[in-house]
């Protein structure tokens, strides 16, 4: 049975750094692209990155690109995030999710619990 | 980048009714190969999201038959044949033709 597991969240000072952790069981994790999709409070869903199966590629949101760099280790199955210059808009629940893929067919099949960033001084 | 528009944002419906949500996209979601990559999401209170529907009309493995999702071009419709208490959230369109992924606003149904 399939998991993502999501860590790493927390409070976080305005223009701190912080480094989210999403690790994969149940399914080959360096066959698929992976993404992260987080949640506002009061707000939809946004999308915030995507990386290809390899790792070779990297697609990012608007309000992201430049602060945030999604990355994977597949020899450990894992997914990060790592945001630097945090901003308050920048506080939701990230969750991770598992891409379908080949382009453009970019949905996500399966979802993490998700872990809650709070940017707050 | 593509603005994802649902309607209406707040939806209140009885159990056993048809319940339908619109999306609509500020341009075309129909790729070169003939599909429209657009998606349905339904996000249930204190969970994570969960797939629906994928390109336009697919229900992922385990959604109940009475949803149903239709449309083409531009404008979208999920339909729930007849609600159920389990179908209260937020329900979310997406699309996928071009970067950034965009969600819609979300649809929050209650009963």
């Amino acid at each position: 049975q399939m998991q993502l597991v999501e860590s790493g969240g927390g409070v976080v000072q305005p223009g701190g750094s912080l480094r989210l952790s999403c690790v994969a069981s149940g399914f080959t994790f360096s066959r698929y692209g992976m993404n992260w999709v987080r949640r506002a409070p009061g707000k939809g869903l946004e999308w915030v990155a995507l990386t290809w199966a390899d790792g070779s590629e990297t697609f990012y949101g608007g309000s992201v690109k430049g602060r945030f760099t999604i990355s994977r280790d597949n020899s450990k199955n894992t997914l990060y995030l790592q945001m630097n210059s945090l901003r308050d808009d920048d506080t939701a629940v990230y969750y991770c999710a598992r891409d379908i893929g080949p382009r453009p067919r970019n949905y996500f099949d399966s979802w993490g619990q998700g872990t809650l960033v709070s940017v707050s001084s | 980048d593509i603005v994802m528009t649902q309607t209406p944002l707040f939806l209140s419906v009885t159990p056993g009714q048809p319940a339908s949500i619109s999306c609509r996209s500020s341009q075309s979601l129909q790729h070169s190969d003939g599909k429209n990559y657009l998606y349905w999401y339904l996000q249930k209170p204190g969970q994570s999201p969960q797939l629906l529907i994928y390109e336009v009309s697919n229900r992922f493995s385990g959604v109940p038959d009475r949803f149903s999702g239709s449309g083409s071009g531009t404008d979208f419709t999920l339909r729930i044949s007849r609600v159920e208490a389990e179908d209260v959230g937020l329900y979310y369109c997406m699309q996928s033709i071009q970067f950034p992924l965009t969600f819609g606003g979300g649809t929050r149904v209650e009963i």
